[in-house]
């Protein structure tokens, strides 16, 4: 079964707290990516990964930093959040970055 | 600057009814354009993919069109349903590798009304 799977889906965290999202895929993509959606506004790609431990900046990775060590597995970290940091995070993964990608259901960041 | 521009915002249609949604892009270069459909609070699922300079898919009731000299697509949902409420997203890719960036759409929002 091809997905792609988030971890967790909801969570609420302090300003200037650390923030771990997880993502994990079971088709061997090499290509991952984190996405952030924002009201009114189209998917902004964060980071993007090529295979493990090859990672480059997407169009907004101030705030943001991200670990690939394993194919399957692609986290995107926060360090000491901020409030407009608060989206939906989407991770997405592609073969070779083919033009089918799948997408994961979302994490919803809450920053207070 | 806003690289894909989706109409309308937002539609509200009577189940049955057909109704079409569109895409404006400025990407350079076009590799392909997606459409998406994402549910409220869930992921995005890939509905077409078009690809040739002049396309034309269908899947189902959902069919599409792009024209990459007036750089527009077009979906079109035929006999809506209620399970068609949802956000559709147009997705342009501007190569078909991981060197290519994906450049989204804000999505239409459809709500289906019995």
């Amino acid at each position: 079964d091809m997905k792609v799977t988030q971890m967790p889906r909801y969570l609420i965290k302090r300003m200037g707290e650390n923030v771990l999202l997880e993502c994990g895929q079971d088709m061997s993509h090499e290509t991952m990516y984190w996405y952030r959606q924002d009201p009114g506004l189209g998917l902004q790609l964060i980071y993007i990964s090529y295979d493990v431990d090859s990672n480059s900046e997407g169009d907004i990775p101030k705030g943001y930093r991200v670990s690939r060590k394993k194919r399957e597995h692609f986290s995107l970290i926060l360090d000491s959040a901020k409030t407009n940091q608060t989206s939906v995070y989407f991770c997405a993964s592609s073969l070779r970055g083919d033009t089918e990608v799948f997408f994961g259901k979302g994490t919803r960041l809450t920053v207070v | 600057k806003t690289q894909v521009e989706q109409s309308p915002q937002s539609l509200v249609v009577r189940q049955g009814e057909n109704c079409v949604l569109q895409c404006n892009y400025s990407v350079t270069p076009d590799n392909h354009l997606r459409w998406f459909k994402q549910d409220t609070g869930k992921g995005l699922v890939s509905l077409t993919v078009l690809v040739d300079q002049k396309d034309k898919t269908s899947n189902g009731r959902y069919s599409a069109t792009l024209d990459k000299d007036a750089k527009h697509s077009t979906l079109h949902i035929t006999a809506t349903l209620l399970d068609d409420t949802a956000t559709y997203i147009c997705v342009v890719g501007d190569r078909g590798s991981a060197l290519g960036r994906l450049h989204f759409g804000a999505g239409t929002q459809l709500i289906v009304i019995p």
